[in-house]
């Protein structure tokens, strides 16, 4: 009963590396999100994908791109990543209004 | 431009009282509100959710109630556990190319004292 997973949990980067997060999710859910959490934000839709193939913005998508290949899985990508990225990572997917969330993947830019 | 406000950052109750997590939107096109418990190191959970449509909902301990006109709504756990210690989110969401989009408000810590 694995519902949704992200990898990794934690990552240090370095200003100016390349990364991606992945996260999978097991419930046959047609919707997935990128959401980051920052103090006193809360939050902050990055970008999503109503179904396979298909990724449109959130609120904050600057710096950041997705993929999704396959309906299980979302990845987030970090091209060039800057100490403002640093921040908690959750993905979510879901059918409806309910969201069930990964739990979250801690990323430092130094 | 926050569109869902708690302007709570905490909240600290006696076990056994009532706890209420207030939550403020600013956009009427919101059809559906949700709240959100978190724990730390954990992903956010589902706790209880209420449509546009109506101005209560129930689940056991947790109520929500919606009041469109002043464009607030508010979660009531009694009574408060210490279990209930985390934060919370309130959630509102607009249907766009049929997902469920959802704003989150800045999360209240709540602390259920002993």
């Amino acid at each position: 009963n694995a519902g949704v997973t992200q990898t990794p949990k934690f990552r240090v980067l370095k200003t100016g590396q390349s990364m991606t997060l992945l996260c999978a999710q097991d419930m046959n859910h047609e919707y997935m999100y990128w959401y980051r959490q920052d103090p006193g934000m809360g939050l902050r839709l990055i970008h999503y994908s109503v179904g396979e193939g298909t990724t449109a913005k959130g609120e904050v998508p600057d710096g950041y791109n997705v993929s999704r290949l396959k309906k299980q899985n979302f990845l987030l990508g970090l091209e060039s990543a800057a100490p403002s990225q640093t921040s908690v990572y959750f993905c979510a997917s879901s059918y409806s209004y309910g969201y069930t969330f990964g739990s979250g993947t801690r990323l430092t830019v130094v | 431009d926050q569109q869902v406000k708690q302007n709570s950052p905490s909240l600290s109750v006696q076990e056994g009282r009532i706890s209420i997590l207030n939550c403020d939107y600013t956009n009427s096109m919101f059809d559906y509100f949700l709240w959100y418990k978190k724990y730390p190191a954990e992903g956010p959970t589902f706790l209880i959710s209420i449509s546009s449509i109506k101005d209560k909902n129930e689940d056991g301990r947790f109520t929500v109630f919606l009041n469109k006109s002043a464009k607030h709504l508010s979660l009531h756990i009694v009574p408060s556990q210490p279990g209930d210690s985390a934060v919370y989110f309130c959630a509102a969401s607009r249907s766009f190319q049929g997902a469920q989009k959802l704003v989150f408000g800045q999360g209240t810590r709540l602390t259920i004292n002993p």
